[in-house]
């Protein structure tokens, strides 16, 4: 199973929105509706952000948000805030019954 | 509080063995499936395996298939991963994690225990 696309950087101001893709297939992110977002600051542990393609778990702030498009996922943040400088990841379920990643996207705050 | 803390991890040789553990507190872990993830040291999360509530049902990613087993003892509220026949390419963090409530993807993960394979 081969990891799912992600760009490997992108950044922005304080306020701005951006947006990260994660491309995969139709046997992971164009066939289920089990997409979900991690955010991980260095050294620490992956927290869920968004399931099932846009659910938000409790506590997470309404300025993450998350789509699907055919075979892309993206996830968008909203209001750009310093402590938002992270790791992010895209998983989805796959045919084969197991899980996949994407590589990773490092979000800078400019 | 959910909590995931995972113990075991060290140095050890190409060709060697260890366990991991995954001790689980804070929610009735015996009712949760539970997934293994590693990342290897400033690479992503690569998905390990997966096991249902019970024990009677895994999953494995192909590249650890035959080499890692996962299995848990709800008694105990304990996960495990035993690796077996370790290469270089293994040493990497290893977190347990606790499958969501849309039965797939994880929500809660501990803080990782450090596996290091020597050639």
């Amino acid at each position: 199973q081969s990891a799912l696309t992600q760009p490997a950087s992108v950044s922005g101001s304080p306020g701005q929105s951006i947006t990260i893709s994660c491309t995969g297939t139709s046997s992971d992110v164009g066939g289920y509706n089990y997409v979900s977002w991690y955010q991980q600051h260095p050294g620490k542990a992956p927290k869920l952000m968004i399931s099932d393609v846009s659910k938000r778990p409790s506590g997470v702030s309404n300025r993450f948000s998350g789509s699907k498009s055919g075979n892309t996922a993206s996830l968008t943040i909203s209001g750009l805030q310093a402590e938002d400088e992270a790791d992010y990841y895209c998983s989805s379920y796959t045919s084969s019954s197991t899980l996949v990643f994407g590589g990773g996207t490092k979000l800078t705050v400019l | 509080e959910v909590q995931l803390v995972e113990s075991g991890g060290g140095l050890v040789q190409s060709g060697g063995s260890l366990r991991l553990s995954c001790a689980a507190s804070g929610f009735t872990f015996s009712i949760y499936w539970m997934h293994w993830v590693r990342q290897a040291p400033g690479k992503g999360l690569v998905w390990v395996s997966r096991i249902n509530s019970d024990g009677s049902s895994t999953s494995y990613a192909d590249s650890v298939k035959g080499r890692f087993t996962i299995s848990r003892d709800n008694a105990k509220n304990t996960l495990y991963l035993q690796m077996n026949s370790l290469r270089a390419e293994h040493t990497a963090v290893y977190y347990c994690a606790r499958m969501g409530e849309d039965g797939v993807s994880p929500d809660y993960w501990g803080q990782g225990t450090l596996v290091t394979v020597s050639s």
